[in-house]
């Protein structure tokens, strides 16, 4: 398979918990997305890598939320302190031109 | 802000008739996507619009692109019921490619 992978799948979680979520890109893609998608909605932009580089962030992305793409390859998701409205599926994409390639996502649910 | 929307939200169609869906966005971009999304899965790209007056058409769906008017359609031609699932619409701004998406068509093709 060579689609964009998410790790894991499902996450449940107690409010205060720390979690950490994987994505590895397709192997050519140098540009690397992270969305949050909740229910009903359409996916909302987190950040953006370009190879390692993150190279822009949402106003959405608090300070308890930090992403990394060492090497540029696969790249972590991390919330901090977690809350109930963290919940939500958190959707990695990745490209090498203007069309995105989404991957399975990580479903968080926060208790 | 860019915002992007959507109409109509909810559509119910029998199986045989045409449709169309309507994307409008408030800043001018030139570039435009169509999504697919089934129930508890992930986002699948159905066309890559990136001029205006571009048009796509894949089987029973055809997409176009109006930047001008900021406008996108996406025609359903005599729908069959493997068609239901939510459709959304996005946008992006600028050379990161990060996209803005409308909150979705949820479409349900009934016999």
């Amino acid at each position: 398979d060579t689609g964009v992978s998410q790790d894991p799948r499902h996450k449940i979680t107690k409010r205060g918990q720390n979690v950490t979520f994987r994505c590895d890109p397709i192997s050519e893609h140098n540009r690397l997305y992270w969305y949050r998608q909740t229910l009903g909605q359409g996916p909302e932009f987190l950040t953006y890598f370009q190879n390692e580089a993150q190279l822009e962030k949402s106003r959405l992305l608090s300070d308890r939320f930090s992403a990394e793409r060492p090497k540029g390859s696969f790249s972590t998701l991390e919330i901090q302190r977690t809350e109930q409205g963290d919940s939500a599926m958190y959707l990695c994409a990745s490209s090498r031109s203007p069309e995105q390639f989404f991957g399975p996502g990580t479903r968080l649910t926060v208790l | 802000e860019l915002k992007v929307e959507q109409n109509p939200l909810f559509l119910s169609m029998q199986e045989g008739k045409n449709y169309t869906i309507y994307c409008n966005y408030s800043t001018t971009s030139d570039r435009l996507y169509w999504y697919r999304q089934d129930p508890g899965k992930s986002l699948e790209s159905l066309f890559v619009l990136l001029s205006n007056g571009a048009v796509k058409q894949e089987g029973r769906l055809m997409a176009s692109l109006d930047t001008k008017a900021r406008l996108s359609t996406l025609h359903i031609t005599a729908a069959v019921h493997d068609l239901s699932a939510t459709y959304f619409c996005a946008v992006d701004l600028d050379s990161g490619y990060a996209l803005n998406f409308g909150k979705g068509t949820s479409l349900l093709v009934t016999p």
